[in-house]
């Protein structure tokens, strides 16, 4: 069965600083991936996907992603982060491109300033 | 833009009752879910619907059911509301086929408290 694994719960990153989340999946073929970021309060909110090609992956807000089979890990990745990018990031799964997607337990960011 | 709307987004309920959790979205998706949110469980499926008056159990179905009448609206239903539900549950729809990004599109959450 289809798993995803974040294995942080809680991080804290200075403002300016940079930041990798991590998240590791467990599934016998390519899936596809994706991330969420839920600002308090609010629905849940793309990042990026990865399908197929290029492996590394640009997403909205400056942010992105590396999908590595061997290490079967997408991280997700910010070179500076700001002080609005307090949240929390979930990792998803899905089989195809129109499956349902199965998430991650979630990472809650906080951002010093 | 595309727009998921959930009727109610705080609930407070007492044990027995039936709960009625209503979601509309607004692009003429075919694909509607309904996922629970709990701290450090992330979300988990409860069931979704691929078109009007179609059903499939997610992950976590039991003491829960959903009626997809039209195709805007899924509804997600406690028969009899437990403790245990109160959780944060989200509505998500999504386009199908060669159209589909993949991309999940949520409503702001309904947070039900049962007492």
């Amino acid at each position: 069965a289809q798993s995803v694994t974040q294995p942080d719960i809680h991080i804290t990153v200075s403002e300016g600083a940079s930041l990798e989340l991590r998240c590791n999946y467990s599934y016998g073929a390519t899936p596809y991936l994706f991330w969420y970021v839920q600002s308090p309060g609010q629905g849940l909110q793309l990042l990026l996907k990865y399908f197929s090609g290029d492996t590394l992956v640009q997403g909205i807000k400056g942010f992105e992603a590396e999908f590595k089979r061997s290490q079967s890990s997408f991280n997700l990745r910010k070179p500076s982060v700001h002080w609005s990018d307090a949240a929390e990031y979930f990792c998803a799964v899905a089989r195809n491109q129109g499956g349902k997607l199965i998430f991650g337990q979630g990472t809650e960011l906080s951002v010093k300033p | 833009d595309v727009k998921v709307t959930q009727s109610s987004r705080y609930l407070v309920k007492r044990t027995g009752e039936k709960v009625f959790l209503e979601c509309v979205q607004d692009m003429d998706h075919e694909n509607m879910f309904w996922y629970r949110q709990d701290p450090g469980l992330g979300l988990r499926l409860i069931y979704f619907s691929y078109d009007v008056k179609m059903k499939e159990k997610g992950d976590i179905p039991e003491g829960y059911s959903v009626s997809r009448e039209k195709k805007e609206r899924f509804s997600l239903i406690l028969e009899s509301a437990s403790t245990n539900q109160t959780s944060m549950y989200l509505c998500a729809s999504s386009l199908t086929g060669k159209s589909n990004t993949g991309e999940l599109f949520f409503g702001e959450g309904s947070r039900l408290t049962v007492l």
